[in-house]
């Protein structure tokens, strides 16, 4: 049971090119998530999707689109970026959106954008 | 609204020591609470949840923790340190009121280092 997996592991961009980061579950989880983290921040929620075909912002958006074309797969995508979403970002699904269900994480991808 | 305070950015232990990570919370309603491990280069790992059942809580690789509703803590104990135990530590809180429940605000992290 692979969980949670993310592709690719590592990147590095030039400011101005786009990337697709690709997230994939195999849990038939409703609820998936994209994060970043950087250091002394703890994780911060980029976008949300609470089930296949729909999207929505968390607190740190801008910048970024996602999609969720199928359920099993949540698409995170930065179209001119810059050195300040260098980052580690992280996936998560869950199987609903209750307080009391656990978020699943896969392993992150590292972004360095020069 | 909710927030999460570890107290510690980082802790050093000796190995067989005991261990003690600090998190406060604050949360308009009733919380869910957990305890994430992220060891160097790796994803998140739960290691324990509270959720209004039993106020202590026991998780994976001997890790405990404590609800204490009026001290606002979830504080994150084990009796004795091993090597295998550095790692940062997230204490996570999720509200858990009827519209954005499925949101997580994760404090800032605890660095554990474990000495031999």
């Amino acid at each position: 049971n692979a969980g949670v997996t993310q592709t690719p592991k590592f990147r590095v961009l030039k400011t101005g090119q786009s990337m697709t980061l690709l997230c994939a579950q195999d849990m038939n989880h409703e609820y998936m998530y994209w994060y970043r983290q950087d250091p002394g921040m703890g994780l911060r929620l980029i976008h949300y999707s609470v089930g296949e075909g729909t999207t929505a912002k968390g607190e740190v958006p801008d910048g970024y689109n996602v999609s969720r074309l199928k359920k099993q797969n949540f698409l995170l995508g930065l179209e001119s970026a810059a050195p300040s979403q260098t980052s580690v970002y992280f996936c998560a699904s869950s199987r609903d959106g209750i307080s009391t269900d656990t978020q699943y994480f896969g392993p992150g991808t590292r972004l360095t954008v020069l | 609204a909710q927030s999460v305070t570890q107290l510690d950015s980082h802790v050093s232990v000796s190995e067989g020591t005991p261990v003690l990570l600090r998190c406060n919370y604050s949360s308009s309603y009733s919380p869910s609470l957990f305890w994430y491990v992220q060891h160097p280069n790796k994803g998140l790992q739960l290691l324990l949840k509270y959720t209004s059942a039993a106020t202590l809580v026991k998780g994976i690789n001997g890790f405990e923790a404590e609800f204490k509703k009026s001290e606002t803590s979830f504080h994150l104990t084990k009796p004795s340190a091993h090597m295998s135990d550095a790692a940062e530590y997230f204490c996570v809180v999720r509200s858990n009121s009827g519209g954005s429940n499925y949101k997580l605000t994760f404090g800032k992290g605890t660095l554990l280092t474990v000495n031999p």
